[in-house]
């Protein structure tokens, strides 16, 4: 079946610092893959998304390739700031008659003045 | 700008009382889909549904009911509230047939029972 790991936080980090947050997935055919923010108290958005291999989304300043050698989707920002503060969720589709989304379990992210 | 609605936003209610939260869209979307999440912000999917009169329990089995009588409106309803109900629920849509297009979420209500 389908799975996606994401690196356990929280991370804790100071404003301007660069972000690496890893994501990985086990999936059958070509999947969709999608990064998701969670701000306090509010629903998910979708942050970026790829939706096929060597794909890059971008969005915010935030970034992530669609790598499928590795099966990696890994978010990555440049300089980070105190608003970026959320949980970072990542998740897959891959399609076909399935429309579930598989998401990742998480990721909290605290940025410091 | 949001397009899917979730009421209430917050609700304390005691145990063994009935309550429906609410989840309309405005997209026309068929696709719809309940998650439970819990204080270590793991996202469950409780119900789903592909469109009109159909309903599927997801991957986290729930005492929670659904339905789904028009395409905007997907309601989760409590017969008995229990403190083990406590939880965020996010109500979500999809559009298309594609596996590439995502899902909208709703704010979310977050679920106290006393």
């Amino acid at each position: 079946g389908n799975s996606v790991t994401q690196m356990e936080g929280p991370v804790t980090l100071s404003e301007e610092a660069f972000l690496t947050i890893n994501c990985t997935y086990t999936a059958t055919g070509y999947p969709s893959l999608f990064w998701y923010v969670q701000y306090p108290g509010e629903g998910l958005q979708l942050l970026l998304k790829a939706t096929k291999a060597d794909d890059k989304g971008s969005n915010k300043g935030f970034e992530a390739t669609y790598r499928k050698e590795t099966t990696s989707f890994h978010l990555e920002k440049g300089s980070v700031q105190v608003s970026d503060s959320a949980v970072y969720f990542c998740a897959l589709n891959s399609g076909g008659s399935n429309y579930k989304l598989t998401f990742g379990k998480g990721t909290l992210l605290t940025v410091n003045p | 700008e949001a397009d899917i609605y979730q009421t209430p936003r917050y609700l304390v209610i005691g145990t063994g009382k009935k309550i429906t939260l609410e989840c309309s869209q405005t997209m026309g979307h068929d696709k719809m889909y309940w998650y439970q999440q819990d204080p270590g912000m793991e996202l469950h999917l409780i119900h789903y549904s592909y469109g009109v009169n159909s309903t599927e329990k997801g991957d986290l089995s729930s005492e929670s009911t659904v339905s789904r009588i028009r395409t905007e409106h997907f309601p989760l309803t409590l017969e008995s509230a229990r403190p083990s109900h406590t939880s965020q629920y996010l109500c979500a849509s999809s559009e298309g047939n594609r596996g590439s297009y995502g899902y909208t979420f709703g704010s979310g209500t977050r679920l106290t029972v006393v």
